[in-house]
């Protein structure tokens, strides 16, 4: 069964617009993490962020935020005032103590185009 | 603060053939986790080493097997090679005790099997 869920492939946003990516998860842990990654073209993985399952604080981080809600299982991630260099494709990812131990398993990716 | 290093960045192989990538992990980091990932897909976890053994497995078949080295260095070998093995291949490293289980990906190596 997927266990993460990124239901938007693609995604096309004027500069300076705002967008929010959406991942849904699916796990039966209670102890899991979150994370967010960026694959820019050059293809290495950037690591953005990682919430765990005990704290459902919303963060924000320049121009990023993040919404974790354990009660629909999402952790959305919000880009303001989107910029050219925010191009990439970002992967949502889950890691519990599932067959492979805390492995990441991710999602299919959303690819974000900003043009100017 | 060197980070993740993996080499080569390309290579191409004919079907059959055996392939053996490396990886050098994220100084202080002493895990090493390889990923695949396929074309327009997430990436897929194939192992993970710790002490020099694999600790965890996902779901790929014998024919990719691993090594950790000492210097936590790290490599993955695939053998008898098939056109479904083409694919990015990145080392990830992390600090086991830290619970968060943090991983840090390097740059990958792009595998074309012909």
């Amino acid at each position: 069964a997927q266990k993460v869920t990124q239901a938007q492939t693609e995604i096309s946003v004027v500069e300076k617009e705002d967008v929010t990516l959406d991942c849904v998860y699916e796990t039966r842990d209670t102890t899991y993490y979150l994370f967010w990654y960026k694959q820019p073209p050059s293809g290495e993985l950037v690591f953005l962020i990682r919430r765990n399952s005990f704290d459902e604080q919303n963060e924000i981080s320049g121009r990023y935020s993040w919404n974790f809600q354990k009660s629909t299982s999402s952790f959305n991630f919000t880009i303001t005032a989107s910029q050219v260099v925010d191009s990439a494709v970002y992967f949502c990812a889950l890691s519990d103590n599932s067959n492979s131990g805390y492995a990441l398993n991710f999602g299919k990716g959303t690819s974000l185009l900003v043009t100017p | 603060d060197a980070g993740v290093t993996q080499s080569p960045t390309h290579l191409i192989k004919t079907r059959g053939q055996q392939v053996t990538l490396r990886c050098s992990p994220k100084s202080g980091h002493d895990t090493v986790s390889w990923y695949q990932q396929a074309l327009g897909q997430g990436p897929q976890f194939i192992f993970q080493y710790y002490e020099e053994e694999e600790r965890q497995r996902g779901n790929f078949p014998d024919r990719f097997s691993g090594h950790q080295f000492p210097n936590y260095s790290s490599e993955l070998n695939v053998n008898a090679l098939l056109l479904g093995d083409s694919a990015l291949y990145l080392c990830a490293s992390s600090l086991v005790f830290r619970s968060s289980y943090e991983q840090y990906f390097g740059p990958g190596t792009r595998l074309t099997v012909t």
